[in-house]
């Protein structure tokens, strides 16, 4: 079936650094994919839906500038977690569908962040 | 109102036992409906879609109810391996390409 990489699956950094997320779907095009935060004990909140070739958007909420998506391929989207703070410390899930089967999303295995 | 609800857990049954979970979802032009596993620290897998007609994969059924807006699991014999945390989703706009909006997840440990 299809599938979705994403990487790092675990990354600890500084304070103030920035950390850039991959997601890419590995046998399909992709030309929508979402990703999702989750701290614990709590449901997957969608941060942004990343469109290829355009700009992201972003749900209510959720700081563009802080959270930088780029999807410059059909492939690939990353986000970039800027200026870090510890607050920022959670599971970040990425997501797509594949057109053809147009049902099942796929999910990425997920980065957990942990901002010191 | 959040958009999709799920029944508060945890939920906590022996082995064998019948688990029923419940969701409802506000938005009425809802599209698709799902229920996804998540295993502690693990991406979410699909478990099931859901239709109107109902539909059953061995010992997991599923029910959607479009009037009321109600989404509906059930596990028969569960099993020690059915321990997670059980996901409603629900896709709003199928020309988005697929956004999904998760319930806050059930979480069921199945004790022997």
């Amino acid at each position: 079936g299809a599938v979705v990489s994403q990487h790092p699956s675990r990354v600890i950094c500084k304070s103030g650094t920035s950390v850039k997320i991959e997601c890419r779907s590995l046998d399909f095009q992709a030309t929508t994919m979402f990703w999702y935060r989750q701290f614990p004990k709590q449901s997957l909140m969608l941060m942004a839906t990343s469109n290829e070739g355009s700009k992201a958007t972003y749900e209510q909420g959720v700081e563009k500038d802080k959270f930088l998506i780029n999807h410059a391929s059909l492939t690939l989207s990353t986000l970039t977690v800027t200026s870090a703070h510890p607050e920022d410390s959670s599971f970040y899930i990425c997501s797509a569908r594949d057109p053809r089967t147009a049902s099942e999303a796929f999910f990425g295995q997920g980065t957990r962040l942990t901002v010191v | 109102r959040k958009e999709v609800e799920q029944d508060p857990g945890p939920f906590n049954v022996p082995e064998g036992a019948t688990v029923a979970f419940n969701c409802t979802y506000s938005n009425s032009a809802s599209q698709s409906f799902f229920w996804y596993r998540q295993d502690c620290r693990k991406e979410p897998k699909l478990l099931m879609s859901v239709y109107s007609s109902g539909n059953e994969d061995g010992r997991f059924t599923a029910q959607l109810n479009r009037a009321s807006q109600y989404i509906s699991l059930l596990i028969r014999d569960s099993k020690l391996s059915d321990s997670a945390t059980y996901l409603c989703v629900v896709t709003l706009i199928y020309n988005q390409g697929g956004k999904l909006i998760f319930g806050q997840g059930t979480e069921l440990s199945v004790k022997p």
